[in-house]
């Protein structure tokens, strides 16, 4: 069965814009997670959604957010850009909320110029 | 201190030697314990998962886990080329993820 899908793969953005990236979980999973990665920081949780509403949350600042939706089709939108936002972003499903087993998507690399 | 620790290496064994990859996380809470492996560009991939004291085996890989230590760590036997990648150790406490910043393997043919 098809995986994790995420869009766009590859993104450069301006300081100061706005970026929406789309995670489509694999079919039946209804909990998608979200995280950040860099070299310095690693893996870090950015935020979990199940049944459309946020579940957990991360330590990132409001210009972080997510949503999802009824299909379990998650956005992820990060506004006002900063340099330090240069990451990959992952996107992870699972079938239940706060489930021990999670698979990644391929992430959306994102350089903030 | 970070809720998971890992030396970033880079770690360089043969092939056919064993790779002893190890992981140490701050929170005698944490309940469930990963690794997952990743390749450049690519994302992660989870290869085991351990949630008792001792140790678990998968092929020619081994988890072993010592909660008293707060302690977790990955052993390849019969390391081969196609090993080389980071690896990355997390914990699940509170039913969320917790990662560390990963271990680069080298395995050198």
């Amino acid at each position: 069965k098809a995986g994790v899908t995420q869009t766009p793969r590859y993104l450069i953005k301006t300081r100061g814009q706005q970026v929406t990236l789309s995670c489509s979980p694999i079919s039946g999973h209804r909990s998608v997670s979200w995280y950040q990665q860099t070299p310095g920081q690693g893996l870090q949780f950015l935020f979990e959604y199940f049944s459309e509403t946020q579940r957990n949350k991360g330590n990132f600042p409001g210009r972080f957010s997510g949503r999802q939706f009824s299909n379990s089709r998650s956005e992820m939108n990060v506004s006002t850009l900063e340099l330090g936002d240069s990451a990959l972003y992952l996107c992870a499903s699972s079938l239940e909320a706060q489930a021990n087993t999670i698979y990644f998507g391929e992430g959306s690399w994102l350089t903030v110029v | 201190q970070k809720e998971v620790e890992q030396n970033s290496g880079p770690l360089s064994v043969p092939e056919g030697a064993i790779a002893s990859l190890n992981c140490t996380y701050s929170d005698r809470g944490s309940q469930s314990f990963f690794w997952y492996r990743q390749y450049s560009g690519k994302s992660p991939e989870l290869i085991m998962s351990i949630y008792s004291n001792g140790d678990k085996e998968d092929g020619r890989f081994t988890a072993q886990l010592n909660k008293a230590s707060q302690y977790v760590s990955l052993l390849i036997r019969d390391s081969q080329p196609s090993d080389s990648a980071t690896y990355l150790c997390a914990v699940n406490r509170g039913n969320q993820f917790y990662f560390g910043t990963g271990t680069s393997l080298t395995v050198i043919p």
